[in-house]
């Protein structure tokens, strides 16, 4: 079982519409998690970080996390085509030096 | 700019030779973190300092790489008798206890 999972996708939404996207966890003690988006050749961005279940948002982003099912999720709300990127989910593991774990990523389309 | 820089940005080498990689994090953050990514994969995790002290290396990583953070401040990342499966882009990223990780451009390293 891999540490972060994201499906790779491409995920493709229509311009105004809602993107979900989806990353699933293995260690249960894990406190920290960010959402990178990832544009072609360029290095990531963080967007969002959350460690509390519920939702947080910002902006059009809105990150949810759900630490029982060990799953957390980053909704885009009005895509946009410059919403087209590669996302990347990151875990701060449990543990005394808190190494960052990134998924796959998954690679959204938004089209026009 | 007071982002993370990272020096070269591309370097092309022979294998078998060596190369290093200059990191310079922003100045407020005491940690660092090397990562490796291929493409269409998510960064791999290398190693990590906080502030001079080198605290976790990848159980993955050869021992021909190696890296140092010298006073805590800007890092190098060698990496010793180059081969063809060492061409990625190397991402440095710095951050601090409460926030997320902010990557430089990277450095992408094509060996022939």
């Amino acid at each position: 079982q891999k540490e972060v999972e994201q499906n790779s996708g491409p995920l493709s939404v229509p311009e105004g519409a809602i993107a979900s996207l989806n990353c699933t966890y293995s260690d249960r003690g894990s406190q920290s998690f960010f959402w990178y988006r990832q544009y072609s050749g360029k290095s990531p961005e963080l967007i969002m970080f959350i460690y509390s279940n519920g939702d947080k948002e910002d902006g059009r982003f809105t990150a949810q996390l759900n630490k029982a099912s060990q799953y957390v999720s980053l909704l885009i709300r009005d895509s946009q085509p410059s919403d087209s990127a590669t996302y990347l989910c990151a875990v701060k593991n449990s543990g005394g030096y808190q190494k960052v774990t990134f998924g796959i990523g998954t690679k959204l389309q938004v089209i026009p | 700019d007071t982002g993370v820089s990272q020096n070269p940005r591309h370097k092309i080498t022979k294998r078998g030779q060596n190369v290093t990689f200059r990191c310079d994090p922003i100045s407020e953050h005491n940690r660092l973190y090397w990562y490796r990514q291929t493409l269409g994969q998510g960064p791999e995790f290398l190693t990590y300092f906080q502030n001079e002290a080198q605290l976790e290396k990848s159980r993955l990583l050869s021992d021909r790489f190696s890296a140092e953070r010298p006073k805590g401040s800007f890092s190098t990342l060698e990496i010793q008798r180059t081969e063809q499966g060492d061409s990625a882009m190397y991402l440095c990223a710095s951050g601090s206890e409460i926030s997320g990780q902010y990557f430089g451009p990277g450095t992408r390293l094509t060996v022939t």
